[in-house]
Order: C-alpha cells, then structure tokens, then sequence
C-alpha cells in the first residue's frame, strides 16, 4: 500500500508569512508524529498525536508553532509568522499505534527555505 | 531529561574499510534502540534493538546493544560508497528521541 506521503515536498516563502505543511499517514495508522531537521544537526520531535487522545505538544518551538489532526488521518503542521531560523526538513512519521511506536515509518518530507 | 549522544560527528573511510559507529544514551522507561539511515531527506529503518548482547546482523551491517553500559554500536564491514550516509541512532523511552547522527563519508 501507499507510505506516507507529504506536500509540498519543497517551499520557499518570506519572512514573516504563515506556511502550511500537510502530512497523509498510512491508511490504519493511528500515531503521527512531526520531526524537524535542520542543515547539519539531527531529528528533533515537535508533536505526537495518538488518536483521540490531547497531542503531546511538548516538542513545539515556540507559539508560532501549530499542529492539527483530523480524526485518524491527516495533520498539517502550520508556522505562522516564519522567521529565517525555521529553514529546515519537516518529516512526518505514522505507527501503527503506540504500542507499535517503534516502528515508525517516514514521509519524504517538505524542504522549507525561509528567505 | 533524556540525551542520545553520536560519535563520530562525521568520518570518511575508503572502500572496503570497516567502521564502527557509537550511539550512547540516557533515557527513562527505556524501550528500545533504532537505527535509521538517512541518504536523502527521510530516514529508513536498520535495526531495533531491546536486549542485551544479542547482536542483530543485515548483510554488511551489524548492531549491538549493552543496556548496562547503555550503549550500541553500529558496525559496517567492507564499506561501499552507497554506504555514505547519515546514520541516526534512536532511543524509545516515553517518546522517541534521535541522536545528532553520524556523517559517514565512503571514498572510492
């Protein structure tokens, strides 16, 4: 079946303008995380969603930061007001449930360039 | 609060070189222990590890776990450029937590 797939898998916007990252998980799924990458350094967790339950949002950077997720599918992640220093890879990642949180399988993510 | 530290930050080998790969880590309810290699943007799964000593092997590729000392290491024997990659290593304990990863760098 399909992986999990992400869009768009490129942005580049100004600074100061909200952006909005979509991330479709595998069909059943029903944990969804968000990750960031920065140039250079490693994955860092932004949010969780485990189905119905509150998302651990403890990751989220700053207030600018929002994430949302409709019933047991998609998310999108929204950054409003970007600045310079939200330039990285946004990844996407679903698991079967928590349980299964191992097994986390990645989208191709969304380059964002903040210019 | 919970820590996954990679060593080295980057290495460059040539062909057929063996290398060893270090993830250290210091997490509460611990899990178990991921290996992702990252060629372009999105990690794929090596190897999960939850018990000690027990070494897990994939071709070229091995990994073990000492939860006493906490600690994995990453071997790859007879290194290939298509090796050249960044390797995450990954600690499940309430949450997932990723190490900076290691540039590894195969020179023909």
């Amino acid at each position: 079946g399909a992986g999990v797939s992400q869009s768009p898998s490129n942005k580049v916007t100004e600074k100061g303008k909200d952006v909005e990252l979509r991330c479709d998980p595998i069909s059943g799924h029903t944990a969804l995380y968000w990750y960031r990458q920065r140039l250079g350094q490693g994955l860092e967790f932004l949010i969780y969603f485990q189905g119905n339950s509150a998302p651990d949002k403890s990751g989220l950077p700053s207030d600018r930061f929002s994430a949302e997720r409709t019933g047991e599918s998609v998310s999108t992640l929204t950054i409003q007001r970007t600045q310079q220093e939200d330039s990285a890879v946004y990844l996407c990642a679903s698991s079967l449930d928590a349980g299964f949180q191992e097994t986390q399988y990645f989208g191709p993510g969304t380059r964002l360039l903040v210019l | 609060e919970d820590k996954v530290v990679q060593s080295p930050l980057s290495l460059v080998v040539h062909e057929g070189d063996t290398v060893t790969l270090n993830c250290s880590y210091e997490v509460t309810n611990f899990r178990s222990l991921l290996w992702y290699k990252q060629e372009k943007k999105a990690p794929t799964f090596l190897f999960m590890l939850t018990s000690s000593g027990i070494e897990k092997k994939s071709g070229r590729l091995s990994s073990i776990l000492d939860k006493k000392e906490l600690f994995s290491i990453l071997n790859i024997t007879a290194t290939q450029t298509g090796d050249s990659a960044i390797y995450l290593c990954a600690v499940n304990g309430n949450k997932l937590v990723f190490g900076a990863g290691t540039i590894l760098r195969v020179k023909s």
